[in-house]
């Protein structure tokens, strides 16, 4: 099956501070989504980003598909963005299934 | 107003035993999702429904059985409990039938296997 790795697996920066996620994957996909779990368990749908480039406030996602990676970038860190991220994809052809990383785990300090 | 939520937030139980989860979701979404995470904070897909109708089904042991009673529901049914089903599991939506979209997703539900 498809192999998502997530880099770096933890990553710990002062609050303002600027840091970029990325996401390797080992085969074409046809979707690719970013989620956050906050450190008390809630998970939220970030990006749905298969190509291209989207922006949402300080956060803001890449996909390169044909050279398989996506990066999120998180501009003025806050203590809220702190938790873990996920990277999901979607395999071109095959079954229809959404395939995890191992996440993230980003700690912003005050 | 919670637009997913489920019930209950923990459950503790013994091996062996069967146990429910229920999932609702307020937002007129036609599909519902199961997700598994495990202590290692690997989240798998384990169930998709579509309006009624089951579209993916992941290798996930035949113990675990979602029924859904509407679209706005979608239980998960757990058998014969094992050590190894401890995990979170999250309930989620999305207005349309494949991943493409963005899903939401409910609070998770602690099960604990003793």
């Amino acid at each position: 099956g498809i192999q998502v790795e997530q880099s770096p697996p933890d990553l710990i920066l002062q609050e303002g501070a600027n840091s970029t996620l990325r996401c390797n994957f080992s085969d074409s996909v046809n979707n690719l989504q970013w989620f956050h779990q906050n450190p008390w368990g809630q998970l939220i749908n970030l990006f749905y980003i298969p190509s291209g480039t989207k922006q949402n406030g300080r956060l803001s996602a890449t996909t390169v598909a044909t050279e398989r990676y996506s990066l999120l970038y998180i501009s003025s860190s806050q203590t809220t963005d702190s938790g873990v991220y996920f990277c999901a994809v979607e395999r071109s052809q095959g079954a229809q299934k959404l395939v995890f990383g191992q996440g993230t785990r980003l700690t912003i300090n005050p | 107003d919670t637009a997913v939520s489920q019930t209950p937030k923990y459950l503790v139980t013994q091996m062996g035993n069967d146990k429910s989860i229920k999932c609702e979701q307020n937002l007129g979404h036609d599909t519902m999702y199961w997700y598994k995470q495990d202590s290692k904070k690997f989240l798998k897909i384990m169930f998709s429904y579509n309006n009624k109708e089951l579209i993916i089904n992941e290798t996930v042991p035949n113990r675990f059985s979602p029924k859904s009673p509407d679209k706005a529901h979608l239980n998960l049914h757990i058998n014969s409990l094992e050590l190894g089903d401890s995990a979170v599991y999250f309930c989620a939506s999305s207005q349309e039938g494949s991943f493409q979209e963005t899903q939401y997703f409910g609070p998770g539900t602690r099960l604990l296997v003793l």
